[in-house]
């Protein structure tokens, strides 16, 4: 399976500012995946990325609020732009597995506003 | 969209006992049902699978079971260990949705020693 790396781990970051997150996978994958999860809560969906297509976004999340860019089939990143206290989260970037529908996980980037 | 509950949100068990997890899912052309197990302060790995067409998974001590008709999809896990103890997410995933997988509540797993 792919294997993702995720960076910032961690992060602090003041209101107003964007904070860009950025995942690496070692093989080329058509699709790669953006998840929110907030402190003991479920995995939402931000967007899926697609090589050479804009991304799409699950209901509740915008572009101008995180424009993503997928350059090639390896790479991706995630901007949280303007941000408040209520972005506080860890953030996921995630690619299919190999022969399924099942997700392999960066490690994630635990953000904090202040 | 798809809508899936996960019961229940917290389960704790004995050492060696078995601990089952129920997951009801909305959208009848769901058709793969993954289980994620989430340590703390770790990234939620794949554990078992299933998709539609079959009705039980079985992987060591963990298993699946799928009821299509009634939509819902439960994890057994039986002789349970210390190292279980976890939060455990199910996931229903429409493959005609470019792979999304909408999650479950999550379900906080704890194996008293």
């Amino acid at each position: 399976s792919a294997v993702i790396s995720q960076k910032p781990s961690r992060d602090i970051c003041q209101r107003g500012t964007s904070l860009t997150i950025q995942c690496q996978v070692d093989s080329q994958v058509t699709m790669m995946f953006w998840y929110r999860q907030q402190p003991g809560q479920s995995l939402t969906l931000i967007a899926t990325a697609n090589q050479g297509s804009e991304a799409t976004y699950e209901s509740g999340f915008v572009i101008d609020k995180f424009p993503i860019s997928r350059p090639n089939l390896t790479f991706s990143t995630l901007t949280v732009s303007n941000m408040s206290p209520e972005d506080s989260s860890i953030y996921l970037c995630s690619v299919g597995l190999g022969g399924g529908y099942g997700y392999t996980f960066g490690s994630g980037t635990r953000l904090t506003v202040v | 969209g798809e809508n899936v509950e996960q019961h229940p949100s917290t389960l704790s068990v004995q050492e060696g006992d078995s601990a089952v997890i129920k997951c009801t899912y909305s959208d009848s052309a769901s058709n793969y049902f993954p289980w994620y197990k989430q340590e703390l302060g770790k990234r939620p790995q794949l554990i078992i699978d299933i998709r539609s067409n079959v009705g039980e998974k079985k992987d060591q001590r963990i298993a699946v079971t799928l009821n299509k008709t009634a939509k819902h999809f439960s994890l057994h896990i039986t002789e349970t260990q210390p190292e279980d103890s976890a939060v455990y997410f199910c996931a229903a995933t429409l493959n005609t949705n470019a792979g999304k997988s909408t999650f479950g509540d999550g379900t906080t797993l704890t194996v008293k020693p």
